[in-house]
């Protein structure tokens, strides 16, 4: 069964860090280009960023609210993908969703989806 | 960027009701659009993938149309298990956007 389970979620300070993980089983997660995706309290869905396979290149992408201060990561060796938040504004307070996505003629979609992990960021 | 809309915003409807859902894209996306269902709690699921295709287990009764900028997702049939958010995104380019959501409650 493929599937994501995402980790590290709390509740930090403006200012702060904090670093989010998603395990992968069921693929072959070194092929996979991996994403976060967040969920604002209510709002709709939100593109954070991406990281490619390192067969791709292994580059990152960037929503421009984030860039900077966000980066994406992966460790093929242990099937986990890695969002490390610094510089935390109460705006980035979310459900955070790691999903891989996949693509046929270059066409993508997203396909599974973590079951998300709530950071809160607040004094 | 490019901009998705949705209409509506919510809808009420009941069991056996067809419903259509649209979404507008800013500029033509040709057919990078996937349409996906949220539920409280839960994880997005994939229900259409390149605007017309069905995700394999996704009940026929989900359809997905359209090309360019428009585009329209249909529940033939609703039944108790749709009721939910469903939102389209766009994957034509970076930044990867989404609609802000269809809620679809029962009447």
């Amino acid at each position: 069964e493929v599937q994501l389970v995402e980790s590290g979620g709390g509740l930090v300070k403006p200012g702060g860090s904090l670093r989010l993980s998603c395990e992968a089983s069921g693929f072959t997660f070194s092929n996979a280009w991996m994403n976060w995706v967040r969920q604002a309290p209510w709002k709709g869905l939100e593109w954070v960023g991406r990281i490619k396979s390192k067969t791709d290149g292994g580059t990152t992408e960037y929503a421009a609210p984030v860039k900077g201060r966000f980066t994406v990561s992966r460790d093929d060796s242990k099937n986990t993908l890695y969002l490390q938040m610094n510089s935390l504004e109460t705006e980035d307070t979310a459900v955070y969703y790691c999903t891989t996505e996949w693509a046929v003629a270059t066409i993508g979609w997203f396909d599974p989806w973590g079951q998300g992990t709530l950071v809160t960021v607040s004094s | 960027d490019i901009q998705m809309t949705q209409s509506p915003s919510s809808l009420s409807a009941s069991v056996g009701d067809r419903v259509t859902i649209t979404c507008r894209a800013s500029q033509s996306i040709s057919s990078y659009l996937n349409w996906y269902q949220h539920k409280p709690g839960k994880a997005p699921k994939l229900l259409i993938y390149a605007a017309s295709s069905l995700q394999s287990g996704v009940p026929s009764r989900f359809s997905g149309s359209g090309s360019g900028t428009d585009f329209t997702l249909t529940i033939s049939s609703l039944k108790s298990e749709d009721f939910a958010t469903y939102c389209c995104q766009q994957s034509y380019s970076t930044p990867l956007t989404f609609g802000g959501g269809t809620k679809v409650e029962i009447k």
